[in-house]
Order: structure tokens, then sequence, then C-alpha cells
């Protein structure tokens, strides 16, 4: 079982170039979600979906836009790259909402992505 | 809105002491309570939850108890090992949501 894949596992990018990451993830979840890992900050939420053909903006969109096709993949676009966006990128997922409390969230290995 | 507090890290213990981790929490409703583990080089992973209050989660050794009273959901180990040395983070989310809010991580390193 593979879970949760991204691509690449790492990227240098030079600034004001467009990026995708890519997750699939083959747990026919429908909720998938992708968060920026900073020292000192933890994870914070970039966007998200609860389903496929819809998505929703976390607590750090600006900068980012995201798509969701279909229920196993989950990419995110840098615009224009920004050093700021210099950081570790998670993408997860997690199964429908039970009634009564959330399900637990799977993770991917990350992208480490460096913005010049 | 809802948030998350853990301790400051870096932890560092020799092997086979006691750990606790310090998570308190903040929320509107009645969230669920987790704790996710990260090793070096790769993504989080569910280390245990608790649904509702008194619930204890435990794995691996771990145990942690949902305290509504202090708001809190401490995470325990009676005696810890080298292989335990990682980034700890607690997190919750608010039943019926999607969305979770993480702490910002507690490194732990434990000596041989």
């Amino acid at each position: 079982i593979a879970g949760i894949t991204q691509a690449p596992t790492s990227q240098i990018l030079a600034a004001g170039r467009r990026m995708t990451l890519r997750c699939t993830q083959d747990m026919r979840h429908n909720a998938m979600y992708w968060y920026r890992q900073d020292l000192g900050l933890g994870l914070r939420l970039i966007h998200y979906s609860n389903t496929a053909g819809t998505t929703g903006k976390g607590e750090v969109p600006d900068g980012y836009s995201v798509s969701r096709a279909n229920t196993d993949d989950f990419p995110l676009t840098l615009a224009s790259a920004v050093p700021s966006q210099t950081s570790v990128y998670f993408c997860a997922s997690s199964d429908t909402v039970s009634r009564g409390y959330t399900d637990t969230q799977y993770f991917g290995p990350g992208t480490r992505l460096t913005v010049l | 809105g809802d948030s998350v507090t853990q301790m400051e890290g870096p932890v560092t213990l020799s092997e086979e002491a006691f750990l606790t981790i310090n998570c308190t929490y903040t929320a509107t409703g009645y969230p669920s309570l987790f704790w996710y583990v990260q090793y070096p080089g790769e993504g989080l992973q569910l280390l245990l939850k608790a649904t509702k209050a008194d619930d204890k989660g435990s794995n691996k050794g771990f145990e942690a108890t949902y305290r509504k009273e202090t708001t809190s959901f401490h995470l325990e180990k009676g005696s810890v090992q080298v292989s335990d040395s990682a980034v700890y983070f607690c997190a919750l989310s608010e039943s019926g949501t999607y969305k979770y809010i993480f702490g910002t991580g507690t490194r732990l390193k434990v000596l041989a």
C-alpha cells in the first residue's frame, strides 16, 4: 500500500518561476490537505479539499492554488515563486468525517522546496 | 480561534528516563485531540488520539489523557529509547470539521 506519494522529493527554483507540487493518494480518502512546515512555526494549512471538485483556503493560502479534479490527486501550484515560499510541503488525506469525531490524517513524505 | 500550545524544545533525555511533553489547547467546541510523531526526513504519522473527555490514547508505550477541565493532552512515556528521538506534534480538530490545528512541535533527543 503506497498511501500518499509526493513529487518531487526536493526542488531548487528560481524566483518568479511557476511550480506544481504533485500529490496522489490511493486510500480513496475524501479529504486532502496541503501544509507547509517551517522551523518554529509547526505546520500551517495552505489549502484543503473536502471532496473531489471542491477546495477551500487554509491559514496561509496567498501565492498558492490547488485543484481537485478527482479523488486521488491534489496538486499545489505556485504561480510565481518567491523566496518566502522556501519550505517543506506536506500533503495529507483523511477519510470522511464521521459523526462526533474527526478522522486521522495520513501524511506524505514531503517536498523540500528552495526558492532563490 | 482554536489553538494548541506545546512545550518548547528541544528535550534531551537519557535512555530509560520518563518523558512528559505538555500540550494545552483552546477550542470553542468539543475537539478530538491527537499526537503525531515525525522522524527525521519523514512525514508526520499518528501516534495516538482521543476523541472525548477522559479518553486515554496509547500506542508504543506512549499515552495521553484528554483532560477537559484543564484543557490538556500531555504526552507521557515511562521509559524512552534512543529510537524515540523525533519531533512530536500535538493537534486538535473540531468535531465534524476537516481542519486540524497543529502545535509548533517539540523535538525529543534521547541519548544512549
